[in-house]
């Protein structure tokens, strides 16, 4: 099955807080799990992507944390600024030359000053 | 270094009729994929456009049809417009061989009425 779950539809985070989104998938041929960042009116921006070689990957103040025998990966926010507010996307494709990204539905994360 | 670009940004159609939307690839870039965004969704694959061939195709209908030019940008074009191809356009594009890191565009929004 080529799905990704991805979870809370939406989140609220008060300033200076960690803000987490979850994702679960299926398919075990996946390899190339990004996060990407969306402001309303534009396109995704990756944020920050993870190969399942390692179980955590940090960037500034995201990280993600790969848990390839439960087949979870989450987003880490820490210190969320009202700044970070937008929908964010998990995704995940296979490890061949143009393997399309399996997108979740999307968490829209708002973070209150 | 200019980023993926789209045109138009904006347009509205009537049912039935037809549309070509148009995407230049970053700089360097070889490889272009398009995907549909529907209002609250994530992305959803299109097909992807290597080397002048469709490499892959999502589950599309045939209505969805798309072109490689020899300079790397790419057309997507829908005939027959459904009330249901109401969408963001997001064209991304990715150098083959370089992993599966893919860069989008900010979208062509499509509303059919």
């Amino acid at each position: 099955q080529q799905q990704v779950k991805q979870s809370p539809q939406s989140l609220i985070v008060q300033k200076g807080g960690i803000s987490i989104i979850n994702c679960a998938y299926e398919n075990t041929a996946f390899d190339y799990f990004p996060w990407y960042q969306q402001f309303p009116g534009k396109g995704p921006a990756l944020l920050i992507a993870i190969r399942p070689d390692v179980s955590e990957k940090k960037e500034g103040r995201f990280t993600i944390s790969f848990n390839k025998s439960a087949k979870q990966f989450s987003l880490h926010i820490m210190d969320s600024q009202p700044g970070d507010s937008a929908t964010y996307f998990c995704a995940a494709s296979g490890n061949q030359a143009g393997t399309a990204l399996i997108f979740g539905k999307g968490t829209t994360l708002s973070v209150s000053s | 270094d200019a980023g993926v670009t789209q045109s138009p940004t904006h347009l509205i159609k009537t049912r039935g009729q037809q549309v070509t939307l148009r995407c230049s690839p970053k700089s360097g870039h070889d490889t272009v994929s398009w995907y549909q965004q529907a209002l609250g969704q994530g992305p959803q694959f299109i097909f992807q456009y290597y080397e002048e061939e469709e490499r892959q195709r999502g589950n599309f209908p045939d209505r969805f049809s798309g072109h490689q030019f020899p300079n790397y940008s790419s057309e997507l074009n829908v005939n027959a417009l459904l009330l249901g191809d109401s969408a963001l356009y997001l064209c991304a594009s990715s150098l083959t061989n370089s992993g599966n890191t893919i860069y989008f565009g900010e979208g062509s929004w499509l509303t059919v009425v």
